[in-house]
């Protein structure tokens, strides 16, 4: 297995343009998380999902943005109407349902967003 | 309601000095922390946790981390820094959920000069 992708690597929008980014995890983790980062910060949770339910949304997730996970396998994050302040690095993060709520998650490379 | 400190944003040390990076986390309930380094372009790599078990806690790449409760503290460690350390640390913290959402400091910088 080649680890947590993610798609795209950058993408370049317009104020007020819709984009959707993609996350495949590792093939046989149920969890699945979306975190943000901005310039010289740590990441911030966004959303979990346990195999295709999403369980938590973050109060960082307006009602522009929309994540799913159909059949519980790869995941998108859509941001509708992007703002300038939308710019970040989107990072998604897989792990196992083993019980625990210490288990490693597996970071991907991250998609970074610039809103012009 | 959890919360991650990291004390100083940049650190920077010469090549075979010890490597000292500052994580401080406040928590309603016993936390389980992370150490995680992100280098340029690339996604976070896990260096080391620690979840209850033995308070020295060893990573990757020569890196430890000790968990001192009355301190709260869970500061990262290296004795001989090499100039493939420099990075960015993040530590992180989770707890009180069953899913292990990550709470994160704001990241240190490592500048290792030769």
């Amino acid at each position: 297995d080649t680890g947590v992708s993610q798609d795209p690597r950058h993408k370049i929008t317009k104020r007020g343009q819709n984009v959707t980014f993609r996350c495949d995890p590792i093939s046989e983790h149920n969890r699945l998380y979306w975190y943000r980062q901005t310039l010289g910060q740590g990441p911030e949770f966004l959303t979990y999902f346990q195999n295709e339910a999403q369980l938590e949304k973050s109060r960082l997730l307006s009602d522009r943005f929309s994540a799913e996970r159909p059949k519980g396998s790869f995941s998108t994050l859509e941001i509708q109407r992007t703002e300038q302040g939308d710019s970040a690095m989107y990072l998604c993060a897989s792990s196992p349902l083993d019980g625990s709520s210490y288990n490693e998650q597996f970071f991907g490379p991250g998609t970074r967003l610039t809103v012009l | 309601a959890q919360s991650v400190t990291q004390l100083g944003s940049h650190v920077s040390v010469s090549e075979g000095a010890l490597v000292l990076l500052r994580c401080n986390y406040s928590s309603s309930v016993p936390p389980y922390l992370f150490w995680y380094v992100q280098y340029p372009n690339q996604g976070l790599q896990l260096l080391l946790k620690y979840t209850s078990a033995a308070t020295l806690v060893k990573g990757i790449n020569g890196f430890e981390a000790e968990f001192k409760k009355s301190e709260t503290s869970f500061h990262l460690t290296k004795p001989s820094a090499h100039m493939s350390d420099a990075a960015e640390y993040f530590c992180a913290a989770t707890g009180g959920t069953s899913y292990g959402k990550l709470t994160f400091g704001q990241g240190t910088i490592l500048t290792v000069h030769p």
